[in-house]
């Protein structure tokens, strides 16, 4: 049974960058068409999708936030990361990484991280 | 990017009762919807994709329909444990988007 597990700082400073990783055990990040999201959930809001990256590397991100977001991928380690850059308070959120399949949802997704942007 | 938009926005029930929730998209977007439900403090939970095919594990009271910029979910017996958020999602074209949500109250 595949999960996922994210991991990273729960706080970081306004203008620095967050990371955060998210583990896949009991399958594999290489394995068949399935995509590898990052979705957040601000305090008391909806779910906003980050953007994903399938296991060559081909990425897609949401535009609202492109210019700082890169999510990449290591096989090896049977991870793939987030970074967004330059964060604000409004970067304040529930962090979820998630698999899916293109037309067919988001099916597995980690427990949740939260990331608090303050100094 | 596309808009989803989910009716009502909160709504009370009781068990046994039969709910309805909508969701309507700005564009078409064929078939390529999923729900979700997700509890206070947990990650959603996948219910319906592909708008009316039912995940593996979930209870058959769960359903959905439509294609094109409508679409419904319905429970067909509320249970206790079915009090949540419900959220659409369409992953038909880039950016993938959310509706609100529409908290189901007791």
């Amino acid at each position: 049974q595949v999960q996922l597990q994210e991991s990273g700082p729960g706080l970081v400073k306004p203008s620095e960058t967050l990371s955060l990783i998210c583990t896949v055990s009991g399958g594999s990040v290489s394995s068949g068409s399935y995509h590898w999201s990052w979705i957040r959930q601000p305090p008391g809001k909806g779910l906003e999708w980050i953007g994903y990256i399938y296991h060559s590397g081909s990425t897609n991100y949401n535009p609202s936030l492109k210019s700082r977001v890169t999510i990449s991928i290591d096989t090896s380690k049977n991870q793939f990361s987030l970074k967004v850059s330059s964060v604000t308070a409004a970067d304040t959120a529930v962090y979820y990484c998630a698999r899916g399949l293109h037309f067919w949802g988001m099916d597995v997704w980690g427990q949740g991280t939260t990331v608090t942007v303050s100094s | 990017a596309i808009q989803m938009t989910q009716s009502p926005s909160s709504l009370s029930a009781s068990v046994g009762d039969r709910v309805t929730i909508t969701c309507r998209a700005s564009q078409g977007i064929r078939s390529d919807l999923a729900w979700y439900q997700q509890k206070p403090g947990k990650a959603p939970k996948l219910l319906i994709y592909a708008a009316s095919s039912l995940q593996s594990g979930v209870p058959s009271r769960f359903s959905g329909s439509g294609s094109g910029a409508d679409f419904t979910l319905t429970i067909s017996s509320l249970q206790p444990e079915d009090f949540a958020t419900y959220y659409c999602l369409q992953d038909y074209i880039y950016p993938f988007t959310f509706g609100q949500g529409t908290k189901l109250e007791i």
